[in-house]
C-alpha cells in the first residue's frame, strides 16, 4: 500500500460526459501528479501541483483540468469524453518533487462507451 | 525533450534463469533515472532509480541497473528470477524528478 488513495476504482460513462476523478496523496506529501496509461499512448504525464499551485504541465488536453485542494487532495476534471479518452487514471505523489520518489495509487479505470 | 526506449515488449524467462530488461533513454542534460514496476492490477511501484553518485544501484528484491553515461542506457538485471516477478516494468527518466517520462514497458514473464 502506497499510502495514496484514489476514488473510484472503476467509472463507466458515455460519450460527451464529464467526471472527476480524485486523489488523496500520501500524508506529509505536497506534491501530486497526475498520470494517464493507455494502450496506445503508454504512460504519459499530465500535469503536476505542488502545494495548491500548478507546477508541470504535460500532454494534457484542454478538455481536462485538475486542481488541488488546500488539504492537499487533488481532482482531475475529464469533460467532453471521447472514446480515445478511455484509460487508466494514475495519481502519485511525493513531498516536494526534487530528487524524491513518486507513490503511485492504484488508478481509476475509465471507461467510455 | 527527453525520451526513453525499451528495447523489448516482452521478455519470457525460465524460473531462476537470469534476465535483462533494457532501456536507453536521449536527453541533451543530466537526468534522474528509474525503474517502476506494476504487477497485474496494481499501480507502479518504484523498484529502484540513479540519481547520482555510484552508477551501479540496487533493489531489496535482487534487481540492479547500471547507469552507463556513455551509452545512455539504464538497463535492468537480476541474476535469478522467480515467478514473483512476472510483471510490466517501465522506465523512466527525468531532468528534475517533478515530470516522468517513462517508456512503453516491458512485459517479464517467469515460467515454472
Amino acid at each position: 500500500d502506497s499510502g495514496v488513495t484514489q476514488t473510484p476504482k472503476h467509472l463507466i460513462t458515455a460519450t460527451g460526459q464529464r467526471v472527476t476523478l480524485r486523489c488523496s496523496p500520501r500524508s506529509g506529501d505536497l506534491s501530486v501528479y497526475w498520470y494517464q496509461q493507455s494502450l496506445d499512448q503508454g504512460l504519459q504525464f499530465l500535469i503536476q501541483y505542488y502545494n495548491g499551485e500548478e507546477r508541470a504541465k504535460g500532454n494534457i488536453l484542454e478538455r481536462f483540468s485538475a486542481q488541488q485542494f488546500p488539504d492537499l487532495h487533488s481532482e482531475l476534471n475529464l469533460s467532453s469524453l471521447e472514446l480515445g479518452d478511455s484509460a487508466l487514471y494514475f495519481c502519485a505523489s511525493s513531498y516536494r518533487g526534487l530528487k524524491e520518489t513518486q507513490y503511485f495509487g492504484p488508478g481509476t479505470r475509465l471507461l467510455v462507451l | 525533450a527527453q525520451s526513453v526506449t525499451q528495447l523489448d515488449s516482452q521478455v519470457p524467462v525460465f524460473e531462476e534463469a537470469p534476465v535483462e530488461l533494457r532501456c536507453n533513454y536521449s536527453s541533451s542534460v543530466s537526468v534522474y533515472l528509474f525503474w517502476y514496476v506494476q504487477y497485474p492490477n496494481q499501480g507502479l511501484q518504484l523498484l529502484l532509480k540513479y540519481l547520482s553518485g555510484s552508477t551501479l544501484v540496487e533493489s531489496i528484491n535482487g534487481f540492479e541497473a547500471e547507469f552507463n553515461k556513455s551509452q545512455t542506457s539504464f538497463h535492468l538485471r537480476k541474476p535469478s528470477v522467480h515467478i514473483s516477478d512476472t510483471a510490466e516494468y517501465f522506465c523512466a527518466v527525468s531532468r528534475s524528478n517533478y515530470k516522468l517520462t517513462f517508456g512503453k514497458g516491458t512485459l517479464l514473464t517467469v515460467n515454472p
